[in-house]
């Protein structure tokens, strides 16, 4: 089972819509988990950190659910711009070292 | 800033040919990472320095990759000798905090 999964999508979604990733991750032993945004042939990039009480930031919401080991984000008023593929990231204690899932494929159509 | 700088942004060479790829951390960042990236496997972290020192490269795929952080202002991965396998987008990264990451742009090598 890998460390970290993902639905690879793609999320096909109309332009102003609500969409919801998760991810789930299987060492308990988890404590910080982040979420980074990759556009096509390009780098990832930190899109927000994600705390145990949730957070927010401007359109995009952030969840962990620590007792079933998901993290999730969602996504308000989709953009033709937020269309990329959203990488959920975990580090684990003792390792201090990032895996990353293998990614959810976003589509915004007009 | 000009962030991380990777080069070369492309390779393209022979099997068994030694490849060499570069990186300039962030200045002030003490800590980084070399990454691989293929369709099939993803993102994999390959080794991580720490203040200059390699703290763990066990994903390092086997002997034929090494890598070197000779000062706080670069670092290199050395592929010697390249395989088709190794094709792959691989990037560079640095922080100053865990999970806060900063990617470069990457080196796309192809290996024939």
């Amino acid at each position: 089972r890998k460390e970290v999964e993902q639905d690879p999508g793609p999320f096909n979604v109309p332009e102003g819509a609500t969409v919801a990733f998760n991810c789930t991750y299987s060492n308990s032993a988890s404590q910080s988990f982040f979420w980074y945004r990759q556009d096509c042939r390009k780098e990832p990039k930190l899109l927000m950190s994600v705390y145990s009480s949730g957070n927010e930031d401007g359109r995009f919401t952030a969840q962990l659910n620590r007792a079933s080991q998901y993290i999730s984000l969602l996504i308000r008023d989709s953009k033709l711009s937020d269309s990329a593929t959203y990488l959920c990231v975990v580090i684990s204690t003792g390792f201090q070292k990032l895996v990353f899932g293998t990614g959810t494929r976003l589509l915004v159509s007009p | 800033d000009a962030g991380v700088i990777q080069s070369p942004r492309h390779e393209v060479t022979e099997m068994g040919q030694e490849v060499t790829l570069r990186c300039k951390p962030i200045s002030g960042h003490n800590s980084l990472f070399w990454y691989r990236q293929t369709m099939m496997r993803g993102l994999e972290l390959l080794i991580y320095f720490n203040n200059n020192v390699p703290i763990d490269d066990s994903g390092m795929p086997e002997d034929r990759f090494s890598a070197k952080m000779p000062n706080a202002s670069f670092s290199t991965l050395k592929i010697q000798p390249s395989e088709p396998r190794d094709s792959a987008v691989y990037f560079c990264a640095s922080s100053l905090r865990r999970g806060a990451e900063y990617f470069g742009p990457g080196t796309r090598l192809t290996v024939t």
